[in-house]
């Protein structure tokens, strides 16, 4: 089982609408989590961080976690088509130290 | 905000020859560098830990004769990709970490082997 999993996608929302990921991860130790935004041939930049069960919200995104269901999810609101991109999910496992464990993506598309 | 310079932006080689990857923390000190790979649509996989000062961690599966890190300074990692083939041909990516949130990731290395 890999310690962080996501849907591949695509996930195909109208211009808009809410695009909701999701993300579980398998390590009950696990204390951060990262969502990451990565567009084709560029490297991730950081969207949200959250350590805290329940939401945190910046901008039109919304991160959601629940320690108890080990899921981590994103909230895109009113998506744009600048948002197509592919969403990628990390925890820092406590046995992984400082590393990063990366799921392997959710590719979102936003048409207009 | 942290930023990491990572250059080349993207390689060309022939294969055999060997390709020296920079990544550059501009405003902080580096102390660890994450190097990750990216094969087109995977995700990122880490290939080697690399702290200022001592030998790098390479991940299982990682050959660490062919992939060389160095990281001689605090703001300062190389990975070299020696003797390069076409199936190194891969996106290269640093990533150094800022504070207890915070990854900063370089811009990426195009490469690819001919």
């Amino acid at each position: 089982q890999k310690e962080v999993e996501q849907n591949s996608g695509p996930l195909s929302v109208p211009e808009g609408a809410i695009a909701s990921l999701n993300c579980t991860y398998s390590d009950r130790g696990s204390q951060s989590f990262f969502w990451y935004r990565q567009y084709s041939g560029k490297s991730p930049e950081l969207i949200m961080f959250i350590y805290s069960n329940g939401d945190k919200e910046d901008g039109r995104f919304t991160a959601q976690l629940n320690k108890a269901s080990q899921y981590v999810s994103l909230l895109i609101r009113d998506s744009q088509p600048s948002d197509s991109a592919t969403y990628l999910c990390a925890s820092n496992p406590p046995a992984a130290g400082n590393k990063l464990t990366f799921g392997g993506g959710t590719r979102v598309l936003v048409k207009p | 905000g942290a930023v990491v310079s990572q250059h080349p932006s993207w390689v060309i080689c022939k294969s055999g020859t060997s390709v020296k990857i920079e990544c550059r923390s501009l405003d902080f000190q580096a102390t660890t560098m994450f190097w990750y790979r990216q094969f087109p649509k995977q995700s990122l996989m880490l290939m080697a830990t690399s702290n200022e000062g001592s030998k790098a961690t390479y991940e299982q599966g990682v050959e660490k004769d062919k992939f060389l890190i160095n990281h001689a300074s605090l703001t300062l990692s190389t990975l070299t990709v020696t003797s390069a083939h076409p199936e190194d041909s891969s996106f290269y990516i640093c990533s150094a970490k800022t504070g207890p949130t915070g990854y900063t990731f370089g811009s990426g290395t195009r490469l690819t082997v001919v």
